[in-house]
């Protein structure tokens, strides 16, 4: 069964610099979601992309963030000088627009030191 | 906007027993409702999902959640709980925008502990 994929795993950054998680969605699909689980809270929704560009985004998501699909296969979160608080798992999600079920990744488990 | 309410962060059944997982959910218009599963180190794996047809709805691993409007709740059941149902599970609402994008809205999660 085909899956969303998110490299790395892990991801261990020093405050400041800039972080770039990377995600492969399900082939067929055109919306491409960020999602963020800081430790023992809620998944909360971060952004959609379709069409190569942002539909939606939440106040979460300010100017340190960025999304982008570089190459038609990848979709890719950035985070431009990371805060301690930047600390969560970051999970990329994809679906089709006829099943409204959205299929995610395993997650990148981002850590700001 | 839509939300979702879980009862109780965690519930501990014995292998065997009924598993009893509450979402209570809050919407102006129907909504459409999902059960995520979440397994140590993985990602969100979909249980089932309600989209306004039948409103009892049959998912994987033996799960089943009944949609009752009367009470705005979307309860997730098995009859017999296995070792492998550890795991936390996650009560979504879908969002929809009035771009007409969709978001998942997601509950603060039921852990669920199995005993032999």
């Amino acid at each position: 069964e085909p899956e969303v994929t998110q490299t790395p795993s892990h991801q261990v950054t020093q405050m400041g610099q800039e972080v770039i998680l990377r995600c492969v969605p399900i082939s067929n699909h055109l919306y491409f979601y960020w999602y963020r689980q800081i430790l023992g809270q809620k998944v909360e929704f971060l952004v959609s992309f379709y069409n190569n560009e942002i539909s939606e985004k939440s106040e979460i998501f300010d100017d340190q963030f960025s999304v982008e699909r570089p190459d038609g296969s990848n979709f890719t979160l950035k985070i431009r000088s990371t805060k301690l608080e930047d600390s969560a798992m970051y999970f990329c999600a994809s679906s089709e627009p006829s099943t409204r079920v959205q299929h995610f990744g395993d997650g990148t488990r981002l850590s700001i030191l | 906007a839509q939300s979702v309410t879980q009862l109780g962060s965690h519930v501990s059944v014995s292998e065997g027993a009924l598993v009893l997982l509450r979402c209570n959910y809050s919407s102006s218009v129907p909504p459409y409702l999902f059960w995520y599963v979440q397994y140590p180190n993985q990602g969100l794996q979909l249980l089932l999902k309600y989209t306004s047809a039948a409103t009892l709805v049959k998912g994987i691993n033996g799960f089943e959640a009944e949609f009752k409007k009367s009470e705005t709740s979307f309860h997730l059941t098995k009859p017999s709980a296995h070792m492998s149902d550890a795991a936390e599970y996650f009560c979504a609402v879908d969002q929809t925008m009035n771009t007409g994008f969709q978001k998942l809205v997601f509950g603060t999660g039921t852990r669920l502990l199995v005993s032999p």
